[in-house]
């Protein structure tokens, strides 16, 4: 158990809806990632806050959004959804002690198929 | 545009030889790379990393090897265990700037057989 959970575990959407996936980061840490990883793909790197900020930035579709909020988790907003959209999001969290080389904590994931 | 690749969709080794990862990038401002290891519905795993500044870092059964003149890292499990069966994925980035991406290649599957 990395620390990081992510809800729901599982989402089924049709094409054209809005879904919004939650990340809680391990206590402690600052900085969230979201990842997309579709099928037989690598992870992608969508984007990252650190202490409610935004800070990095991926390919991440202008459909696409993100937030963190004071209580430091994260929301990732997906809307007009395509069936390319189905995918694995994850959420990773790090300390972020000013270094890049922080380690980040995955969460396990949450399978978003739009039908 | 695909800056950290991992060729190899899948490996199968003997319990007990050495297993052998592979991953090429393209970007040379690439200085920080990492191997991850994730099991079935579960996120990936930070497992190791190495620096541009050493060619070698090794931690336990683990080591990992990077060649910067010709953009190649490898992951050497040495011996394989049954547990190792898992999905490896590479990934890459650079620390010029505080915050920054981090690239990922497609994974590789090992499958250690007993």
């Amino acid at each position: 158990d990395s620390g990081v959970t992510q809800t729901p575990k599982h989402l089924i959407t049709a094409t054209g809806q809005r879904v919004t996936l939650r990340c809680s980061p391990r206590s402690g840490d600052l900085s969230v990632y979201w990842y997309q990883q579709s099928l037989d793909q690598g992870l992608q790197f969508l984007i990252q806050y650190y202490n409610g900020e935004e800070r990095a930035k991926g390919n991440i579709l202008e459909r696409f959004s993100a937030q963190q909020f004071p209580d430091l988790h994260s929301e990732l907003n997906l809307s007009s959804l395509e069936l390319g959209d189905s995918a694995l999001y994850f959420c990773a969290s790090s300390v972020y002690s000013g270094d890049t080389t922080d380690t980040q904590y995955f969460g396990p994931g949450t399978r978003l198929t739009v039908l | 545009d695909q800056q950290v690749k991992q060729n190899s969709p899948s490996l199968s080794v003997q319990e007990g030889r050495i297993s052998i990862l592979n991953c090429d990038y393209t970007n040379s401002m690439f200085d920080y790379f990492l191997w991850y290891k994730k099991y079935p519905a579960e996120g990936p795993t930070f497992l190791i990393s190495i620096s541009s500044i050493k060619d070698k870092n090794e931690d336990g059964r683990f080591t990992v090897f990077l060649n910067k003149s010709a953009k190649h890292l490898s992951l050497h499990i040495v011996p394989s265990q049954p547990g190792d069966s898992a999905v490896y994925f590479c990934a890459a980035t650079t620390t010029l700037y505080n915050f920054n991406k981090f690239y990922f290649g497609s994974g590789t599957k090992l499958n250690v057989k007993p």
